[in-house]
């Protein structure tokens, strides 16, 4: 069925490090795979996004790497900062007519940047 | 340029009552999407709503419907409150088709129930 696993759950480095989330999903049919950041009592926030047809893509100090083969896809946050803690989830999203909007998301993992 | 937004902020209903939650979508958008998000969890999709018909449904009982108006806004709507309807309800809003930025989702902050 449809499954996306993300790991860590939990992520503790020191400010100016790198942070990077993975994640692993089931249907080889997904085809657009977003990133959110969910700081406390918010809703997700639209961070980066990549589709099928790209192998990479970078936002100032986040990028997204994404493995069709191994149907696997990354967050890269470098230079960390305190305001970057926060939970990051990773989603897919499916193709097709019969699915034509529906997110799966990832468990989430929780980010703390120490300073 | 105006952002989702959902009302109410926050909810306590009483098991067995039924929930009416709002959202209007941002600017320009015409596809509204629902998510339940459990506590320490991620969001999990409840339907999708484009030209007023419901789109698309995920795994979740008919005690949940929906319904999108003329101008967009949408209701989602719960039956018959069990305890295990508490969670935090995000509203997404997306342009329907399949241009170029028609996949991106951008979420309100959310109606929290609790159900007693």
């Amino acid at each position: 069925g449809e499954n996306v696993e993300q790991h860590p759950s939990t992520l503790s480095v020191q400010e100016g490090d790198s942070a990077v989330i993975k994640c692993t999903y089931s249907d080889s049919a997904s085809n657009y795979f977003p990133w959110y950041k969910q700081e406390l009592g918010k809703g997700p926030q639209l961070i980066i996004d990549i589709r099928s047809n790209v192998g990479e893509k970078k936002d100032q100090r986040i990028a997204v790497t994404l493995n069709k083969t191994a149907k696997h896809f990354s967050l890269h946050i470098t230079e960390t900062q305190p305001e970057d803690s926060a939970v990051y989830f990773c989603a897919a999203r499916l193709h097709g007519s019969s699915n034509t909007g529906k997110l799966i998301f990832g468990q989430g993992t929780t980010l703390q940047v120490k300073p | 340029d105006a952002g989702v937004t959902q009302s109410p902020t926050h909810l306590i209903k009483t098991r067995g009552q039924q929930v009416t939650l709002r959202c209007s979508p941002k600017s320009g958008h015409d596809t509204v999407s629902w998510y339940q998000q459990a506590l320490g969890q991620g969001p999990q999709f409840i339907f999708q709503y484009y030209e007023e018909e419901e789109r698309q449904r995920g795994n979740f009982p008919d005690r949940f419907s929906g319904h999108q108006f003329p101008n967009y806004s949408s209701e989602l709507n719960v039956n018959a409150l069990l305890l295990g309807d508490s969670a935090l309800y995000l509203c997404a809003s997306s342009l329907g088709g399949t241009g170029t930025h028609s996949y991106e989702q951008y979420f309100g902050p959310g109606t929290r129930l609790t159900v007693t």
